[in-house]
């Protein structure tokens, strides 16, 4: 089955609103990176966390540090160039391998 | 900067014919990686490698053979493309266990015909 769940899967937001999205690991993971894909297809990395929290601009994302078993990326004043396809990837703590959510396809309104 | 080119960008394919996709990596990275991806979904491991000249699994090897003849170099080998491998493919590089984030390159989509 499938390691990581990533809700919601679709998401629209005005802009200037806030929202969250998240993953939840079946079991306990190393570390986890959020990408967003945009229209070209590329794989832009936003954060990689082995623990705890990081901030960039808008964006800010958090990793259970406890069970490790979930993580969260929080959109703040959402701009129509946040629009795109965003995947958590999350790394498995027995072998370096790397298990991806479906994507949240996201949508900013004006 | 972290560097990870694929080639050809994109290429279309004959049924039954070989196919043959590069990445060459700039990082310095022990671990590379090809995903495919299918649209609407998130990315699938193929295959990996850890070291040069030793190939791994990933989740779904079947139809698929991989190369690692240098640490920089990683290709992707369809020995008889089929329409179902149709999709798009993602080559990555990823440090040790003392940082494994995960470098992407640009994608190659492939179409089998």
């Amino acid at each position: 089955g499938d390691q990581v769940e990533q809700s919601p899967s679709a998401l629209s937001l005005h802009e200037g609103t806030d929202s969250a999205l998240r993953c939840n690991f079946t079991t306990t993971m190393r570390s986890v990176q959020w990408f967003r894909q945009n229209s070209r297809g590329s794989l832009i990395s936003l954060f990689y966390l082995a623990s705890g929290t990081k901030e960039n601009g808008r964006l800010k994302s958090a990793f259970d540090s406890k069970e490790r078993r979930y993580s969260t990326l929080h959109i703040r004043d959402a701009q129509l160039e946040d629009s795109g396809t965003y995947f958590c990837a999350a790394e498995n703590t027995g072998y370096q391998n790397f298990y991806f959510g479906k994507g949240t396809s996201l949508t900013v309104i004006p | 900067e972290a560097a990870v080119t694929q080639s050809p960008r994109s290429k279309v394919a004959v049924t039954g014919g070989k196919v043959t996709l590069s990445c060459h990596q700039t990082n310095n990275h022990d671990y590379m990686y090809w995903y495919r991806q299918d649209t609407g979904h998130g990315l699938r491991l193929i295959h990996y490698s850890y070291v040069a000249d030793s190939t791994e699994k990933g989740d779904i090897p079947d139809g698929y053979k991989a190369s690692r003849p240098s640490q920089e170099n990683f290709s992707l080998i369809l020995e008889l493309a089929s329409l179902s491998q149709t999709a798009v493919y993602f080559c990555a590089s990823s440090g040790d266990r003392s940082n494994t984030e995960v470098f992407f390159g640009k994608g190659t989509r492939l179409t089998v015909v």
